[in-house]
């Protein structure tokens, strides 16, 4: 079956760095997503990956992607008080995404 | 202002009435989705639609109709056989079949059914 996981709670403190793990069981996956979601609002796309890929850099945002392990990171870089949300990682098959149960990203000073 | 719009925000609803949550979009998207979101849990797809008046069955379909009448418009009926209602309630929409199939949210609709 198709499976996205992730922990659910991540502290930082402010301008260190914040990486969110995730795994995904379907080897077929073609892209992984990060999605933002601020609370009361609906998601927003951070950042995505080809499945061909193992990096992507956009600003303060590292995607890092081992398909052999099927595990998939993402780093923020200099994490500011803007970035407390929760984080969902998600993989696509076909026409469906698979989303993971989000992990909530709360920075303290 | 291209985007999806979902209204109202938050809805009330007594026990045993169906109601009704809207998802309007002017992006020109093909498809359009409803997602459930639960404390704790990720997404959670309900239906689907690829194209105007058809539309699949996600993975908690029971309890929830949908009808695609229109290509901007995607309205989702909870019904009284839904166990469970209360809840978030997301809509999404994206190009049909185009990499790098990107979903684009609204703002959401939390259902509180008493």
């Amino acid at each position: 079956g198709e499976d996205v996981e992730q922990s659910l709670f991540l502290s930082v403190r402010e301008g260190d760095s914040s990486v969110i793990n995730c795994t995904y069981t379907d080897s077929s996956s073609t892209y992984l997503y990060w999605y933002k979601q601020e609370p009361g609002a609906g998601l927003q796309l951070l950042t995505y990956i080809f499945s061909n890929m193992d990096m992507k850099q956009d600003q303060r945002l590292t995607v890092l992607l081992n398909k052999k392990d099927k595990h998939l990171s993402l780093r923020i870089a200099d994490t500011q008080t803007g970035d407390s949300a929760i984080y969902f990682c998600a993989s696509r098959r076909a026409s469906k995404i698979i989303f993971g149960s989000g992990t909530r990203l709360s920075i303290r000073p | 202002d291209g985007g999806i719009t979902q209204s109202p925000k938050y809805l009330f609803r007594k026990e045993g009435q169906n109601v009704t949550l809207s998802c309007e979009q002017n992006l020109n998207h093909d498809a359009m989705y409803w997602y459930r979101q639960d404390p704790g849990q990720g997404l959670r797809l309900i239906y689907y639609s690829q194209i105007v008046n058809d539309f699949q069955k996600g993975d908690i379909a029971e309890g929830y109709s949908v009808s695609r009448e229109k290509k901007e418009s995607f309205p989702l009926t909870v019904t009284s056989a839904q166990k469970n209602p209360t809840a978030f309630y997301l809509c999404a929409s994206s190009v049909a079949d185009r990499d790098p199939y990107e979903q684009y949210f609204g703002p959401g609709t939390r259902l509180t059914v008493t």
